[in-house]
């Protein structure tokens, strides 16, 4: 099956500096990134996705890359600010209809200092 | 997200009884998922169902059972086989994009 690996498992940055978070997965059939950002105790909430026909897709200050040749996918936070201090999860998944679900990495704990 | 409901928002089971974990979803989903997370764990699926009236198993489901009668609801019963239940339960529902529930924070006394 799918595996995801996630790194660093921890991140440290100062205010105003950019994050970046990396991910590889195993299966070439995945095509479907999405990431979550969790908050102490909340749920899990989806904050940008990435389909395996874009390389690339941003939305404010958070970007998302994929590179399929290596399988491996990373997601960008620029300007950091406190309240993206948080959990950030990757996730596979390839679309076989009734097997569709997403594997998970193991997360990355982003500390944003002031 | 707002159209996910869980409930109870916490429970207390004593060892050796079963509970349920109630999921709702009003967002047409036909997918369904649960999903356990220990403390500053990832998340780790214990039963997903694609249709109503079938599931599947996760890669945690011993000591779980869940039904899915109806396409809204997705319960989880956590049995007394499941030896080490405390931990942070969370419910999903996709159509193509996957969204959580607010989770049911599980607590053996």
């Amino acid at each position: 099956g799918e595996n995801v690996e996630q790194h660093p498992s921890t991140l440290s940055v100062q205010e105003g500096d950019s994050a970046v978070i990396k991910c590889t997965y195993s299966d070439s059939a995945s095509n479907y990134f999405p990431w979550y950002k969790q908050e102490l105790g909340k749920r899990p909430q989806l904050i940008i996705d990435i389909r395996s026909n874009v390389g690339e897709k941003k939305d404010q200050r958070i970007a998302v890359t994929l590179n399929k040749t290596a399988k491996h996918f990373s997601l960008h936070i620029t300007e950091t600010q406190p309240e993206d201090s948080a959990v950030y999860f990757c996730a596979a998944r390839k679309n076989t209809g009734t097997a569709s679900k997403l594997t998970f990495g193991t997360g990355t704990r982003l500390q944003v200092t002031l | 997200d707002g159209g996910i409901t869980q409930s109870p928002k916490y429970l207390f089971r004593k060892e050796g009884q079963n509970v349920t974990l109630s999921c709702e979803q009003n967002l047409n989903h036909d997918a369904m998922y649960w999903y356990r997370q220990d403390p500053g764990q990832g998340l780790r699926l214990i039963y997903y169902s694609q249709i109503v009236n079938d599931f599947q198993k996760g890669d945690i489901a011993e000591g779980y059972s869940v039904s899915r009668e109806k396409k809204e609801s997705f319960p989880l019963t956590v049995t007394s086989a499941q030896k080490n239940p405390t931990a942070f339960y969370l419910c999903a529902s996709a159509s193509g994009t996957q969204y959580f529930g607010p989770g049911t924070r599980l607590t053996v006394l």
